[in-house]
């Protein structure tokens, strides 16, 4: 059981390249989530996905498009990278079923822009 | 808009020291509140979660409370080892679907 899983690691791009990032659970969860985290800010909630087929903007979802074609996949897609997207962003996926509303991340992706 | 504050944002302290991290939030309407470690450069460990009808959890030498109606929580860290240092991040759910966290504490534990 690998829980949550990210790739890759790093990236660096340059302005205006375009790329994805993965993440992938085998736990069944229902709920999928893509954040970034920026030193002194906290995560933020980028976009989420309730379900196969379904996603939702978060906090700040300019910029970022996902797609959940698989139960057990989330996709980040930056279509022209900027260097304010430079961040680690954190993937996390929890059950909707139970009254603990547990959240699991994975190890995190850290992007660099220049 | 839900904010959500740590303070202190760094924590320094001799081991063996029992310390509390805290937390506060504006909008007390919440499903739950969340804790985690992260250590560096790594991703993020749930350490305890406390339902809204709660008031704390425990966790080995961790205790967490909620005061819903005040807008606060607490992390109790009882005989602190350096094994403990690390950035503690809180993160209150008040929307079903969405954690929003605050910028977490940043704690030094010194042997």
């Amino acid at each position: 059981n690998a829980g949550v899983t990210q790739t890759p690691k790093f990236r660096v791009l340059k302005t205006g390249q375009s790329m994805t990032l993965l993440c992938a659970q085998d736990m069944n969860h229902e709920y999928m989530y893509w954040y970034r985290q920026d030193p002194g800010m906290g995560l933020r909630l980028i976009h989420y996905s309730v379900g196969e087929g379904t996603t939702a903007k978060g906090e700040v979802p300019d910029g970022y498009n996902v797609s959940r074609l698989k139960k057990q996949n989330f996709l980040l897609g930056l279509e022209s990278a900027a260097p304010s997207q430079t961040s680690v962003y954190f993937c996390a996926s929890r059950n909707r079923q139970g009254s603990y509303n547990e959240q699991f991340f994975g190890p995190g992706t850290r992007l660099t822009v220049l | 808009k839900q904010e959500v504050t740590q303070i202190p944002a760094a924590l320094s302290v001799p081991e063996g020291e029992n310390l509390v991290l805290n937390c506060s939030f504006t909008d007390s309407a919440i499903y739950n509140l969340q804790w985690f470690r992260q250590d560096p450069g790594k991703g993020l460990t749930s350490l305890l979660l406390i339902q809204s009808s709660q008031r704390e959890q425990t966790s080995g030498r961790l205790n967490a409370s909620l005061d819903k109606s005040s807008g606060r929580s607490t992390l109790y860290i009882a005989a602190s080892q350096p094994g403990d240092s690390a950035t503690y991040l809180c993160a209150v759910n008040n929307a079903g679907n969405m954690l929003t966290f605050g910028g977490g504490t940043r704690l030094m534990v010194k042997p």
